[in-house]
């Protein structure tokens, strides 16, 4: 199965942009690239995702690597309430989803 | 409002004691999961259903049953519960596509075997 990495941890102030990294070397051709994020003792709740191209919806921005090997997660103003584990997942054409450790976001005031 | 709800949202019962999970949701989604979450290991798949009567397992499946017999519904079965059963429960739902659909969590159960 493909898998994701992203770092451990993430630190960002208030206001300021964030982008979350995350590699996927060895993604098939079908696979979509998602985001989730864990807000603290909540269920996962959908970011964003996309396949070649970037996308942009009220909550983020998703650029993805022209070889699709890496993508970014851009939070253009962090605030204190997108503290949370961001999850970077390869969903797969039959809607398998397999998570990884995240990265955990501090935002600090 | 579209949503996934489990129930309960926590339990503690006893080793051995039967116990049955329940997830339901109101989007009319072909696709269901269930995860757990443990400290240190993230989310882990125990069973996903492609539709009504298709189910298969997921990378954790051992002590756990479930079943898929309305679309809506997609309960998590221990018949015999153990301690290390003891974890945070995610039942997922989404609607069939080709990977770009959006999933929805539930709340969570948190379960205590002691």
């Amino acid at each position: 199965d493909a898998k994701t990495t992203q770092p451990n941890s993430m630190e960002s102030n208030e206001e300021e942009p964030v982008h979350l990294p995350c590699n996927h070397s060895t993604i098939s051709g079908t696979d979509y690239i998602h985001w989730y994020r864990q807000l603290p003792s909540q269920g996962p709740e959908y970011v964003i995702h996309g396949l070649t191209s970037n996308v942009n919806n009220r909550m983020a921005s998703l650029a993805i690597a022209e070889d699709r090997k890496s993508s970014t997660l851009i939070l253009h103003r962090a605030t204190l309430r997108d503290a949370a584990v961001y999850y970077c997942i390869l969903k797969k054409y039959n809607n398998d989803m397999r998570f990884g450790a995240g990265t955990r976001l501090t935002v600090k005031p | 409002e579209a949503q996934v709800t489990q129930n309960p949202r926590y339990l503690i019962t006893v080793t051995g004691k039967k116990l049955t999970v329940t997830c339901s949701q109101n989007m009319n989604h072909e696709y269901m999961s269930w995860y757990r979450q443990d400290p240190g290991l993230g989310l882990r798949q125990i069973y996903y259903s492609m539709n009504v009567e298709v189910t298969d397992k997921g990378d954790v499946p051992e002590g756990y049953k479930v079943s898929r017999k309305e679309k809506r519904n997609f309960p998590l079965i221990l018949e015999s519960p153990s301690p290390n059963q003891t974890s945070l429960y995610f039942c997922a739902s989404s609607s069939q596509g080709q990977g770009n659909t959006e999933a929805f969590f539930g709340q969570g159960t948190r379960l205590t075997v002691v």
